[in-house]
This record gives structure tokens, sequence and C-alpha cells, in this order.
């Protein structure tokens, strides 16, 4: 069966530092990736997506970049956060061609202090 | 651009009654599909029901139900028999039938189940 990876749980960072965020998928492959972020008490943003490796789009401009280096590793990086980063950052995968919704991450809860 | 729109941000149920969530969304694709998602307080995403637009036939999965109006782009979801584990954050989605399969959603709607 196929199960999706995320971390860290919680994250506490300061202000300009570098930015991190691991999701690994397993049983499956070439499967579609993406980067959600949800702010407190609100909906789901598409940050990132990728449908295969070194292939990534961009949804919104933002301090974050992705990159997607292995077939079922996706990775969220910053260089120097920003206040604004903070929230709840979710990753999902889902096979392409089909009709299923996103299988989701445990997410990872950013405060940028 | 494919949106999706949930006009309440709050609603409650008493526990054992029914309840129903409100979705409308806007495109112009003609095949596409649409979710409800489930986000307790946990944050887990948890798919609840699923519905393809060429498929005439509203979907159900045990007390959830969906009331699909494909011309008027609505999709309301219906939970009969309301529990106390209902209560969570109930998202809607839109996923076009590209390759990129990405997942559209609304802004959301609390649900609160009164015992």
């Amino acid at each position: 069966s196929q199960t999706i990876h995320q971390w860290p749980a919680t994250l506490v960072q300061p202000v300009g530092s570098p930015l991190s965020l691991e999701c690994t998928v397993e049983g499956t492959s070439n499967p579609n990736l993406y980067w959600y972020r949800q702010a407190a008490g609100r909906g789901l943003q598409l940050l990132f997506y990728s449908v295969g490796i070194g292939q990534i789009s961009s949804e919104v401009p933002q301090n974050l970049s992705a990159s997607r280096p292995q077939d079922r590793q996706f990775i969220l990086s910053s260089k120097k956060l920003l206040l604004s980063d903070s929230g709840f950052y979710l990753c999902a995968w889902n096979r392409d061609s089909t009709n299923y919704g996103y299988t989701f991450g445990s997410g990872t809860r950013l405060t940028v202090v | 651009a494919q949106t999706v729109t949930q006009s309440q941000p709050e609603m409650s149920v008493q526990e054992a009654e029914t309840v129903t969530l409100s979705c409308t969304y806007d495109t112009s694709e003609s095949d596409y599909y649409l979710f409800w998602y489930k986000q307790p307080p946990s944050r887990q995403m948890i798919l609840v029901i699923r519905q393809e637009a060429y498929k005439q036939q509203n979907a159900t999965e045990n007390r959830f139900s969906v009331n699909f109006q494909k011309a008027a782009k609505s999709f309301s979801l219906k939970i009969s028999d309301s529990q106390l584990g209902d209560a969570a954050m109930y998202f809607c989605a839109y996923r076009s039938e590209s390759n990129t399969g990405k997942l559209i959603f609304g802004q959301g709607t609390t649900l609160q189940v009164k015992p």
C-alpha cells in the first residue's frame, strides 16, 4: 500500500533562517506531488506541484522554492524565512489520470519568530 | 481559472440530526471531479466522498451523500445521523481532468456537532 511521510511535524524558526521540509511517498512510482499551505482557519493554497523528477511548477510568487531530486521525494525550501511564511504545510500525492483525490501527509506546523 | 466557493464559514448540528454543507464552483470544463475532505483537529486531511462530473448519480458513502447539480455548478454534502466525531472543518475541492491533477479548494466550513 502507498504511504506518504512528511517531516518534521512542528518547526519553530527565526526570521532569516533557512527552511527544508521533506516529503516522501512509498509504494508507488511517478506520483504527482504537491505542496500546500494553510493559514490559520483558512483554506489550502497550492504552492508547488511536480509531475516528474526535476519538474516543478509554481502557483504563486513567494519566498519559497521546491525541488524533486528523486521520483518519490519532494522538498520545500527557503533561503531566508519571513514572518509571513508561518503556517501549516501539507504535502500530497496522487496518481496521474485517476479520479481519486489526493493522499495527504500529516503536515508541518511552521512558526517563524 | 476554476474557483470553489463555500459560503458557510461555520455550521452547527445537533447530534443524530442531518446537516447540509454548501459548495459552488466555477469552470468552463465539462469533465472534472469533485471532492469533500474532512480536516479534524489533528489537521489530517481525510477524503470523505468524490463525484465524477460525467455521472448523474449522486455519490453516497454511508452517512455521507452529495447533491450534485452540474448545470447549477453546485455540490453540497449531506451528513445524516451526525456524530460527535463528525466535528471538523470540511473542504470542497475541484480537480480538473488534466494530467497535473491540481486540486482547488474552497475556504472551508467548520462544523460543530452539539451533544
